[in-house]
């Protein structure tokens, strides 16, 4: 099976702030990764797709990129609204797998 | 309007068997593949499974032995079950319609709690 290990596992941010997630592949998963945001109580939200790819309605403060084995998550100026949890998936391979997830709190 | 909705007992007794539904709008089962996905509390998520638009599964590995996923597309219904439940299956469980190969539409969850 693919490894997803996301870091960090939690992380205190401050409004204004540039944040940044990372998950590194344990094999190639070319760009079948894809971010989701969930708020307690929430489902998964899907944000970023095909690595770097916004979905629909996401605000362009989100954004994903890759850098080898490495994807990464940059919100670029912190809202308040973006606090939760944020898990990667792979999806290039069977069993599909998430990230650890990490949890984004105001500093 | 795509929408998934998951429904099912909120409570299951240990060693007994699990049966969940995922009824959709919106769109077709024989258009679309449809995912299981549980996240115990407090913890990430976990992939359980996969019905295809053409009817076939695949499992996760560590369930396989266990769970069982099928449907009836005429009801636009993907059903789950899951047997020998233990208390570390309770969980919040989903379904999750896929789109260019990842997950882009999610039911709201159900909780199952596995206690006696």
């Amino acid at each position: 099976d693919i490894q997803m290990t996301q870091s960090p596992s939690s992380l205190s941010a401050s409004l204004g702030d540039r944040v940044t997630i990372t998950c590194r592949a344990s094999q190639d998963i070319g760009n079948y990764l894809t971010w989701f945001q969930q708020k307690p109580g929430k489902s998964p939200r899907r944000m970023i797709y095909g690595a770097t790819n916004l979905a629909a309605g996401v605000p362009s403060r989100f954004s994903g990129s890759r850098s080898g084995s490495d994807y990464s998550l940059t919100i670029s100026s912190l809202e308040s609204e973006d606090v939760a949890d944020y898990h990667c998936l792979q999806s290039i391979q069977y069993p599909y797998t998430f990230g650890a997830g990490t949890k984004l709190e105001l500093k | 309007q795509v929408q998934l909705k998951e429904s099912g007992p909120g409570l299951v007794q240990p060693s007994q068997t699990l049966s969940l539904t995922c009824t959709v709008a919106g769109f077709s089962l024989t258009s679309y593949n449809v995912h299981w996905v549980r996240q115990p509390p407090g913890k990430g998520l976990e992939w359980m499974g996969v019905i295809w638009n053409t009817g076939g599964t695949r499992y996760n590995s560590a369930l396989k032995s266990r769970l069982s996923i099928s449907k009836d597309t005429s009801k636009s219904q993907v059903f789950l079950k899951m047997n020998s439940l233990q208390t570390e299956d309770t969980a919040t469980y989903y379904c999750a319609r896929a789109q260019y190969t990842t997950l882009a539409y999610w039911g709201q969850g159900t909780l199952v709690t596995v206690s006696s």
